[in-house]
């Protein structure tokens, strides 16, 4: 089965904090992606990645970075927290040519 | 980019009544795909539609890809307290990227 893993599940940050959020996947897919779901919106689109050091927006970029130095891992920066960035982060990856995505359990983030 | 409306929001059944969430978009679709994400869970892949017309099912849950494809629906027959959760219809873009819906939260109550 396909595992990925988000370093936290529960994350507090004060505004203004830099802050990283961490996914790895160990099957060996080419793409990942992260999202932010809040309630009413579905899920966004942030970023995504179809190989290493190679990096897409998405619908929602604004305020966000990543990056992808391994195949297995992609990161998610907020270079400055914000309250608005509060939200459920999630991290899903697939293999090149295929659509379906498999996610990681999430990241509860809350910014004070 | 392309944008999936999903309807309703919400639904509450009684277990055993039946349920369906829809899927709309002003454009044509390559596919469609739909997912189940439990309370407190991440979303799950269920399916993918591509065919004009596609239907495909499993177990309680058929799945219809509309001729036109630029609508899908999702219903459950008879549902159960295990169906409860938000559904969301999603679909890839040219890179791979999925657009979602804005899902669909089923109650059953019991």
């Amino acid at each position: 089965d396909v595992k990925v893993t988000q370093s936290s599940r529960y994350l507090v940050k004060r505004t203004g904090e830099k802050v990283f959020l961490e996914c790895v996947q160990d099957m060996d897919h080419e793409n990942m992606f992260w999202y932010r779901q809040d309630p009413g919106l579905g899920l966004r689109l942030i970023y995504f990645s179809y190989d290493v050091k190679m990096k897409e927006k998405g619908d929602i970029p604004e305020g966000y970075s990543v990056s992808r130095e391994k195949k297995e891992r992609f990161s998610l920066i907020l270079e400055s927290a914000s309250t608005n960035q509060t939200s459920m982060y999630l991290c899903a990856s697939s293999l090149l040519n295929t659509d379906t995505q498999y996610f990681g359990p999430g990241t509860r983030l809350t910014v004070l | 980019g392309q944008q999936v409306m999903q309807i309703p929001q919400y639904q509450h059944v009684q277990e055993g009544e039946d349920f369906t969430t829809y899927c709309n978009s002003s454009t044509t679709l390559s596919n469609i795909q739909w997912y189940k994400q439990r309370p407190g869970g991440h979303p799950v892949f269920l399916i993918q539609l591509v065919k004009s017309g596609e239907v495909k099912k499993q177990k309680r849950l058929t799945f219809q890809f509309g001729e036109a494809k630029k609508n899908s629906s999702l219903h459950i027959t008879a549902t159960q307290t295990t169906d409860v959760g938000t559904y969301f219809c999603g679909t890839s873009g040219s890179a791979r990227q999925l657009t979602f819906g804005s899902g669909t939260q089923l109650t059953v109550l019991p």
